[in-house]
């Protein structure tokens, strides 16, 4: 089943409003998240590299203000998109790597992704 | 700094027979991991193989295998007896290091059809 979930999985609001979207481990503690960012047709982007109790690491290019990222505990993370506009427009999907056994060295797990769309 | 190659935006397969998808990377790094993943429609990604930069056997599972080549910097996946259900994108990725900590980096895709 699923250990990595997202909330919610599609999400549509209006320009300049904020949007929030929950990823969770569901059995395992994820010290590390990290959150992706894929345009239609196009490859998964990491945004930023979350640690439970510390702020969160960005990429090069994308706006912390804009991108806010919190990782309050070992099986949350949250990722809001303040003010958003229709280029916030996106598939978001997170990652969560802790610890827990999985098929691989070093596997992370993977959220079912988040469509946000801003009109 | 770290990039994947994967130079085939759309391949074409018919059913049953084999198919390979190119990747190659760029790393300075002695450490690492490679993936391959399946995104079908519905987003979700799908793990399919993994090798480790220090596994000296190339990877296999059930239908997928890798084809790496440390020296070329290649981590090729061949698919065989392709099944229409393997019609997705398919995305090479890697990681440096070998924890799940580390960052991991994706390819830009290879669209695969599978014909009946």
């Amino acid at each position: 089943g699923a250990v990595v979930s997202q909330h919610p999985s599609r999400v549509i609001c209006k320009s300049g409003t904020s949007v929030k979207i929950e990823c969770r481990s569901l059995d395992f503690q994820a010290t590390t998240m990290f959150w992706y960012r894929q345009f239609p047709k196009k490859s998964l982007m990491l945004m930023a590299t979350s640690n439970e109790g510390s702020k969160a690491t960005y990429e090069q290019g994308v706006e912390k203000d804009k991108f806010l990222i919190n990782h309050a505990s070992l099986t949350l993370s949250t990722l809001t998109v303040t003010s958003a506009h229709p280029e916030d427009s996106s598939f978001y999907i997170c990652s969560a790597g802790g610890h827990r056994s999985g098929r691989v060295r070093g596997e992370q797990f993977f959220g079912p992704g988040t469509r946000l769309t801003v009109l | 700094a770290q990039k994947i190659t994967q130079t085939q935006p759309g391949m074409f397969v018919q059913e049953k027979e084999a198919v390979t998808l190119d990747c190659t990377y760029d790393t300075s790094d002695q450490s690492y991991g490679l993936f391959w993943y399946k995104q079908p429609s519905s987003g979700e990604m799908i793990f399919l193989i993994y090798q480790g930069s220090y596994d000296e056997q190339n990877a296999t599972e059930g239908r997928y295998s890798l084809n790496f080549q440390k020296a070329r910097k290649s981590a090729n996946l061949v698919i065989s007896a392709s099944q229409l259900g393997d019609s997705a994108m398919y995305f090479c990725a890697m990681r440096k290091g070998e924890t799940s900590y580390d960052k991991v980096i994706f390819g830009p895709g290879t669209s695969l059809s599978v014909i009946p």
